[in-house]
């Protein structure tokens, strides 16, 4: 099992150009997230999928897009790139669970310059 | 407003000895706390995890701590290892919430000395 996998693993823009972050899940989980980590600010949710078919914002989603192409996949688009969204950027996936755990599990990152 | 905070951006111990790291959060529906661990260019893996209905879980080294009128918890690492030395999330969760979302803390940076 690969877990949860993401690409690219770094990329550089430029302000303006567009580009899509891929995120894949063998766990057969339900759920799936789109986090960014900056310097002191911990993870923040971006977008998150609950179950396929469906998204919602998180608390930072402006000048992003997301795309649920299946229960596997989650992908996070930037339309028009700015040197704010410079940052490291999490996928993760977890299964529902309506008591217990809700261990979210987490791809290697992306690291994201913009400039 | 962060609801959830690590005011500690850093915490350096001897090894062997205990290491602590705190957490506070604001919002009373959080009812699951969650202990992540992260490496240099690797993703946040879960560490361990705590119910609201209890106050107390032990995992080998790992011992989370949570005083609900406080709304406090904390991380013990007993005996801590150079291989502890990593930044360490909390995280919170309203179980209820249909999508499962976490809120997470800043985070503490832990170097434990050889």
């Amino acid at each position: 099992n690969a877990g949860v996998t993401q690409t690219p693993k770094f990329q550089v823009l430029k302000t303006g150009q567009s580009m899509t972050l891929q995120c894949a899940q063998d766990m057969n989980h339900n759920s799936m997230y789109w986090y960014r980590q900056d310097p002191g600010m911990g993870l923040r949710l971006i977008y998150y999928s609950a179950s396929e078919g469906t998204t919602d914002k998180g608390e930072v989603p402006n000048g992003y897009n997301v795309s649920r192409l299946n229960k596997r996949e989650f992908s996070l688009r930037l339309e028009s790139a700015a040197p704010s969204q410079t940052s490291v950027y999490f996928c993760a996936s977890s299964e529902w669970r309506e008591r217990g755990s809700n261990e979210q599990f987490f791809g290697p990152g992306t690291r994201l310059t913009v400039l | 407003d962060q609801q959830v905070k690590q005011n500690s951006p850093s915490l350096s111990v001897q090894e062997g000895r205990i290491s602590i790291l705190n957490c506070d959060y604001t919002n009373s529906m959080f009812d699951y706390f969650l202990w992540y661990k992260k490496y240099p260019a690797e993703g946040p893996t879960f560490l361990i995890s705590i119910s609201s209905i209890k106050d107390k879980n032990e995992d080998g080294r790992f011992t989370v701590f949570l005083n609900k009128s406080a709304k406090h918890l904390s991380l013990h690492i007993v005996p801590s290892q150079p291989g502890d030395s990593a930044v360490y999330f909390c995280a919170a969760s309203a179980l209820r919430n249909a999508g499962n979302m976490l809120t997470f803390g800043g985070g503490t940076r832990l170097m434990v000395k050889p």
